[in-house]
């Protein structure tokens, strides 16, 4: 079974809006750390924000939120007021233990 | 500058043919670890270190070989590459003993095996 799913392989998004990435995790393991990347077309992988799976609060940086929803097993990426450089890849990923699992990514492709 | 190197960047080979990609972190992370990138499959972890001499492996540890005999170097062995290894590869390094917010990959190695 897979751990990671992201179920959108692509999305289109217009310049200055908002867009949700989505991403849903399995793990019994009560301790674990959900992570989000961004791979552009160079092909260097970005940590974006990082989640704990005891932290309170979402997480936030900047213009990215993690939406966290430890009953519905979700941690969503919120990318307000999108720009064109947010044109790429993304990666969802758990750490479970020592292991870092990705899930499959989505292309995010923002529309002048 | 802290960094994760990679060498080779790229590397064409044949079957069968043993070689090391090597990886080495300046930032003195006690975690290394190394993923392949495959189209639609995402990253997926092969093998990875908590420190200086332990190391596990990850989901697809078949056909490869690492060491970490000190901590600034992760090298990856494949002592018989097949095509099915033809892949973009990635070493990472973080803070302490687990994958942290802090984890810095290298630039890759795209690997075409022959």
């Amino acid at each position: 079974a897979q751990k990671i799913t992201q179920t959108q392989p692509g999305m289109f998004v217009q310049e200055k809006e908002a867009v949700t990435l989505d991403c849903t995790y399995d793990t019994s393991d009560p301790s674990y750390g959900l992570f989000w990347y961004k791979q552009p077309s160079s092909g260097e992988m970005i940590f974006l924000i990082y989640q704990g799976s005891y932290d309170q609060q979402n997480a936030t940086e900047g213009r990215y939120s993690l939406n966290f929803q430890k009953a519905r097993k979700s941690a969503n990426l919120v990318i307000s007021a999108s720009q064109l450089g947010d044109s790429a890849m993304y990666f969802c990923a758990m750490r479970e233990g020592g292991k870092l699992i990705f899930g499959q990514g989505t292309e995010l492709s923002v529309k002048p | 500058e802290a960094q994760v190197t990679q060498n080779p960047r790229y590397l064409i080979t044949v079957t069968g043919k043993k070689l090391t990609v090597t990886c080495s972190q300046n930032m003195n992370h006690e975690y290394m670890s190394w993923y392949r990138q495959d189209p639609g499959l995402g990253l997926r972890q092969i093998y990875y270190s908590m420190n200086v001499e332990v190391t596990d492996k990850g989901d697809v540890p078949e056909g490869y070989k690492v060491s970490r005999k000190e901590k600034r170097n992760f090298p990856l062995i494949l002592e018989s590459p097949s095509p099915n290894q033809t892949s973009l590869y990635f070493c990472a390094s973080s803070p302490g003993g687990l994958a942290g917010p802090e984890q810095y990959f290298g630039p890759g190695t795209r690997l075409t095996v022959t």
